[in-house]
């Protein structure tokens, strides 16, 4: 099974700073990794897939970068409503999420 | 868009059984390959079953695999999760979701339904 690590658990950022979220996959999943973003009391949403491909109608300020085993979401400018947790997922080989890393407001 | 609305959750005793469905809307169901991801209180994601559009094809995690039973009625637009065997750690809200193929990312999730097995 393919391990993902997301660090760090937590971050904290104040509004209008950038945020960068890691995930790491313990072998290679080629591009076939996807992030999602979570919000207290709903269902995931989907942000990014093929590693850099935004899913339709996400701003322009998510990102996502990387290839084989490290891979980075970037939030390039956090609003209000961004503060949320946030998954890796890989599905080159089954399927495994990361545990997650928690955007809080500083 | 295919909008999914899961259903049949509840409290249940361990050992006991639990079915749950996910109805879709569009007449495209048949095209995609559906399946189940569940969250327990407070942790992460963790992906359960999936199954083919045409639902000869089945795939379980292996904390699963011989007491949950996925399928799907085309003809209804619905996908189900047979749960029997539950035990205190298949408490979770349960999503149900929808792919291109398998394996895939996720890019249609319900808002869940919550299973509390009882010890």
């Amino acid at each position: 099974e393919i391990v993902m690590t997301q660090s760090p658990a937590t971050l904290s950022v104040s509004p209008g700073e950038r945020a960068t979220l890691s995930c790491r996959a313990s072998q290679s999943v080629s591009s076939n990794l996807a992030w999602y973003q979570q919000k207290p009391g709903q269902a995931p949403r989907l942000l990014i897939y093929g590693a850099s491909t935004r899913a339709t109608g996400l701003p322009a300020r998510f990102s996502g970068s990387g290839s084989g085993t490290e891979f980075t979401l970037t939030i390039s400018s956090l609003q209000s409503e961004d503060f949320a947790v946030y998954y890796c997922q890989q599905y080159n080989n089954w399927l495994t999420f990361g545990g997650g890393t928690k955007v809080e407001i500083k | 868009e295919v909008q999914v609305v899961e259903s049949g959750g509840g409290l249940v005793q361990a050992g006991g059984s639990l079915r749950l469905s996910c109805a879709a809307s569009g007449s495209t169901f048949m095209s995609y390959v559906m399946g189940w991801v569940r969250q327990a209180p407070g942790k992460g994601l963790e992906w359960v079953s999936a199954i083919s559009g045409s639902g000869g094809s089945t795939h379980y995690a292996d904390s699963v695999k011989g007491r949950f039973t996925i399928s799907r009625d085309n003809s209804k637009n619905t996908l189900y999760l047979q749960m029997n065997s539950l035990r205190a750690e298949d408490t979770a809200m349960y999503y149900c979701t929808k792919t291109r193929y398998y394996p895939d990312y996720f890019d249609n999730w319900g808002q869940g339904t919550l299973v509390t097995v009882s010890s």
